[in-house]
């Protein structure tokens, strides 16, 4: 199993460009989770979405969409980037919607 | 969810048992106490969680108070490798919040 997968590792966008940054797992979960972590800081939840067809805001969804594929997938799209969006994504994964979370490896974004 | 207190960081010889404390006086009675791991660069990885019952797996230890008021992450031979940013997050995986809440956690360093 390769757990959580996300591409691409490493991303630099020009302010006002767009990007869709990807997220699968193979482990069967229904629910699929994107974070952002800035330095010195915790994560903080962008969108999730509980089961496949489904999605909600985080605390942090201004400036951002997502798409729940299928179960396996679960994108997350910057329409016009901004610098303020320069961060570490990470993508994660759970069975149940307050199951233990398995987190991606992370994205790392920056927009100049 | 419970606010969680840590030291912001803590040194242990290789080989030797890293005790990871973790305050939690406010915990509620269907809070769990969960422990993830961040190596640098790298997504966190869940570790262990436990309600009151000590837990043990292959990775870790974990002691809660009869309390329930605080808790120590045991790695019982800490390796080079165990070197990351520690989080402890009490979450109601029966409630309405579905967050993980990741704070500032402990620098974890093992020493050759």
């Amino acid at each position: 199993n390769a757990g959580v997968t996300q591409t691409p590792k490493f991303q630099v966008l020009k302010t006002g460009q767009s990007m869709t940054l990807q997220c699968a797992q193979d482990m069967n979960h229904n629910s699929m989770y994107w974070y952002r972590q800035d330095p010195g800081m915790g994560l903080r939840l962008i969108y999730y979405s509980a089961s496949e067809g489904t999605t909600d805001k985080g605390e942090v969804p201004n400036g951002y969409n997502v798409s729940r594929l299928n179960k396996r997938e679960f994108s997350l799209r910057l329409e016009s980037a901004a610098p303020s969006q320069t961060s570490v994504y990470f993508c994660a994964s759970t069975l149940g919607l307050r199951d233990t979370q398995y987190f991606g490896p992370g994205t790392r974004l920056t927009v100049l | 969810d419970a606010k969680t207190t840590q030291p912001p960081s803590m040194d242990c010889a290789e080989g030797r048992a890293a005790n990871l404390p973790c305050n939690h006086s406010t915990i509620s009675g269907n809070e769990y106490v969960y422990w993830y791991r961040q190596i640098h660069s790298q997504g966190p990885q869940y570790i262990i969680h436990g309600l009151k019952n000590n837990e043990t797996n292959e990775m870790a230890s974990l002691i809660i108070t009869e309390d329930r008021k605080s808790s120590t992450l045991i790695l019982p031979h800490a390796t080079l490798r165990d070197t990351a940013v520690y989080y402890c997050i009490a979450f109601n995986s029966g409630g309405s919040n579905y967050k993980l809440t990741f704070g500032k956690g402990t620098l974890l360093t093992v020493n050759p």
